[in-house]
C-alpha cells in the first residue's frame, strides 16, 4: 500500500496570511504514460463529509476559490491557501488514487491564529 | 448534480453484519464507480472499496473477507455489507462517487455514524 504522510499535524495562521500543508507518499504517484500525478486534496469541516478541492495535484475542482492551489509531483506535494479566510478552518487531507487501495493522509488541522 | 443519500441502522451488534445503502440521484448507477469510505470518530479516512456496474468490484484487502458491495439498478442505489463487525468497525461511513476510472471522490453522501455495541 502507498502510505501518505502530512505535515504539520496542525497549524494556526492569521486571517489573510498563507497556509501551507505538505503531503508525501511512500512511492511516486506520477503515472508516466500520461504525466499526471494521481493526488487529490480534500477539505473537511466538522460534521460534514470531505469536499474535493484539488485533483491531478494542481487542478481545482469546479467552484473552489482560487486561493486554494496545489503543487508538487512524484512523492512530494503541497496545498497552499494563499489568504486564509475564516471559512477555511477545517481539516485537510491528501489522497492518492494511483493504486488500490486508495489511501489518505492523516490530515492537517488548520485554525485561525 | 449528483446527490447521494445514505440510509441504514446506526447501531450494529458485535459479530453481526453492518448494512448500509446509498441512493443516487442526478446520475445513473450504471455509470461511474461507487465507493464506500469510513472514518472512525476523530480519526482519518479509510477507503473500503468500490462497486462498478460491470461487476469489477474492488475491495480494500484489509477487509476483503468481510465486505460485499452490490447494486440495485432499478432503485439506482448501491449497498455495503460488512460482516462480523467488532468495535474497530465503529465509524462514520460515507458513500462517494468516482468517475472515469480515476478514484478521486467528487460527490459524497452525508455520512452514517455506525456504533458497534450489544
Amino acid at each position: 500500500d502507498i502510505v501518505m504522510t502530512q505535515s504539520p499535524d496542525s497549524l494556526a495562521v492569521s486571517l489573510g496570511e498563507r497556509a501551507t500543508i505538505s503531503c508525501k507518499s511512500t512511492q511516486s504517484v506520477l503515472y508516466n504514460s500520461n504525466n499526471m500525478d494521481y493526488l487529490a486534496w480534500y477539505q473537511q469541516k466538522p460534521g460534514q463529509p470531505p469536499k474535493l478541492l484539488i485533483y491531478w495535484a494542481s487542478t481545482r475542482q469546479s467552484g473552489v476559490p482560487d486561493r486554494f492551489s496545489g503543487s508538487g509531483s512524484g512523492t512530494d506535494f503541497t496545498l497552499t491557501i494563499s489568504s486564509l479566510q475564516a471559512e477555511d478552518v477545517a481539516i485537510y487531507y491528501c489522497q492518492q488514487y494511483y493504486s488500490s487501495p486508495f489511501t489518505f493522509g492523516p490530515g492537517t488541522k488548520v485554525d485561525i491564529k | 448534480q449528483v446527490q447521494l443519500q445514505q440510509s441504514g441502522p446506526g447501531l450494529v451488534k458485535p459479530s453481526e453484519t453492518l448494512s448500509l445503502t446509498c441512493a443516487v440521484s442526478g446520475g445513473s448507477i450504471t455509470n461511474d464507480y461507487w465507493n464506500w469510505i469510513r472514518q472512525p470518530p476523530g480519526k482519518g479516512l479509510e477507503w473500503l472499496g468500490f462497486f462498478y456496474y460491470s461487476g469489477s468490484n474492488r475491495y480494500n484487502p484489509s477487509l476483503q473477507s468481510r465486505i460485499t458491495m452490490s447494486v440495485d439498478s432499478a432503485r439506482n442505489q448501491f449497498s455495503l455489507r460488512l460482516s462480523s463487525v467488532t468495535a474497530a468497525d465503529a465509524a462514520v461511513y460515507y458513500c462517494a462517487r468516482s468517475s472515469g476510472g480515476w478514484h478521486k471522490f467528487d460527490f459524497w453522501g452525508q455520512g452514517t455514524l455506525v456504533t458497534v455495541s450489544s
